[in-house]
């Protein structure tokens, strides 16, 4: 598979906080899907990018596909305690596989 | 509720055993895919199948094996299980692709710990 590195590894969160998050590849993708998993369960798809430049809202998220086509970030706004988990971007490629992130486990400040 | 189910959440198991792990999904997708979770690494693809009788390896493929008699069916075989395999295995399903939706939807998972 395609080697995709995402940062940060993790993140401590303070209610109200904004946070970000990026992923970078070596090689071009056709779409970039940003997931979200919570413990015990399977990731949830959160936002899909299909154009380089686009840069699409969800409630408080926001997430772009950067315009070389390697790179992609997501944004929480105002982030409350739900938003703990882990987060993966993935890359599709031509074949449709898709390539995962290491994720980036976001975690509540005490 | 339309989705993937997988069966079982937990499994352990001992070296050199065989098991298969199960992945249904109700929404009739052609595409479906067995990935592994291991930390830090993220989620890897075992095998996947583009349609009933179609399989093919994805990255880290050796030690299992997987067919598609079905739709709605792929299930994931371990033929000799090792320490090596212990992990959080997903399945994962995907609609028509001209839909532009190209989301796949993840099972629950099962957690495997191989002793």
């Amino acid at each position: 598979g395609q080697q995709l590195n995402q940062s940060p590894q993790s993140m401590f969160i303070q209610e109200g906080e904004d946070v970000s998050m990026n992923c970078t590849s070596s090689s071009i993708f056709n779409t970039w899907l940003w997931y979200k998993q919570d413990p015990g369960e399977g990731p949830v798809l959160l936002i899909a990018l299909y154009k380089a430049g686009e840069l699409t809202s969800n409630g408080r998220l926001t997430a772009q596909f950067g315009i070389t086509r390697k790179d992609s970030f997501l944004n929480i706004s105002a982030s409350i305690p739900s938003d703990v988990g882990i987060y993966f971007c993935a890359g599709r490629s031509n074949d449709y596989k898709l390539s995962f992130g290491a994720g980036t486990t976001v975690t509540v400040r005490a | 509720n339309a989705g993937v189910t997988q069966t079982p959440k937990f499994q352990v198991l001992k070296t050199g055993q065989s098991m298969t792990l199960q992945c249904a999904q109700d929404m009739n997708h052609e595409y479906m895919s067995w990935y592994r979770q291991d930390p830090g690494m993220g989620l890897r693809l075992i095998h996947y199948s583009v349609g009933a009788g179609i399989t093919d390896q994805g990255e880290v493929p050796n030690g299992y094996n997987v067919s598609r008699s079905t739709t709605e069916d792929f299930p994931l075989r371990l033929l000799s299980a090792a320490p090596s395999q212990t992990s959080v295995y997903f399945c994962a399903s995907r609609g028509p692709v001209y839909r532009a939706n190209y989301g796949y939807t993840f099972g629950s998972g099962t957690r495997l710990t191989v002793v």
